[in-house]
């Protein structure tokens, strides 16, 4: 099945500077890759994600790349703010193991100071 | 739009007792899922439906049940808890006729078991 990796698994940056998170996996029928925010107290929320037939994609300043080749996929956050602290997972579905079903790595806390 | 709902909020539960989780969802999603967050361990599937009548196991489904009578409904049950199961409860629910398997998660419930 698949198996996700997640690094750092905490990052603190200061205001204004870009953050990145990787991960990696293991399966190569692996197709989608999507990133959560979690807050404080709050469930897991889609931010972005990625399909395997693209290598970057940005939405604002947030950003996502994707090597298959090497099997890992990447977080980018620009001009980081405040409001960028939280928990971020990253996922791929697992299809030798429960159907598709995604499986997260264990998450990084960012914080990003003032 | 309520989007998923989950009941109780947080619960502190006697070694011994059942306790049932609930999750309600009003997107008419055919899939729903119940994972447990724990420090350090990312968020690790409990079992999953992929539309009403069908159940699977997810990565870690020992000590828990569910069933998925309708569309809208999927109980967790936890039939004799043990402090292991002490833990941040996660309901999500997702379109799984799309492949690309966004998932929607409710704000959780924290369940202490002593």
């Amino acid at each position: 099945g698949e198996n996700v990796e997640q690094h750092p698994s905490t990052l603190s940056v200061q205001e204004g500077d870009s953050a990145v998170i990787k991960c990696t996996y293991s399966d190569s029928a692996s197709n989608y890759f999507p990133w959560y925010k979690q807050e404080l107290g709050k469930g897991p929320q889609l931010i972005i994600d990625i399909r395997s037939n693209v290598g970057e994609k940005k939405d604002q300043r947030i950003a996502v790349t994707l090597n298959k080749t090497a099997k890992h996929f990447s977080l980018h956050i620009t001009e980081t703010q405040p409001e960028d602290s939280a928990v971020y997972f990253c996922a791929a579905p697992n299809y030798g193991g429960s159907q598709g079903n995604l499986i997260f790595g264990k998450g990084t806390k960012l914080s990003v100071k003032p | 739009i309520a989007g998923i709902t989950q009941a109780p909020t947080s619960q502190i539960l006697a070694a011994g007792r059942r306790m049932t989780l609930r999750c309600t969802q009003d997107m008419r999603h055919n899939a729903m899922y119940w994972y447990r967050q724990d420090l350090g361990l990312g968020l690790r599937l409990i079992h999953y439906s992929n539309t009403a009548g069908t159940t699977g196991k997810g990565e870690v489904p020992d000590g828990y049940s569910v069933s998925r009578a309708n569309t809208d409904d999927f109980p967790l049950t936890l039939a004799s808890a043990v402090p292991s199961q002490t833990s941040v409860y996660f309901c999500a629910s997702s379109d799984k006729s799309s492949p690309y398997n966004e998932q929607f998660f409710g704000p959780g419930t924290r369940l202490t078991v002593l």
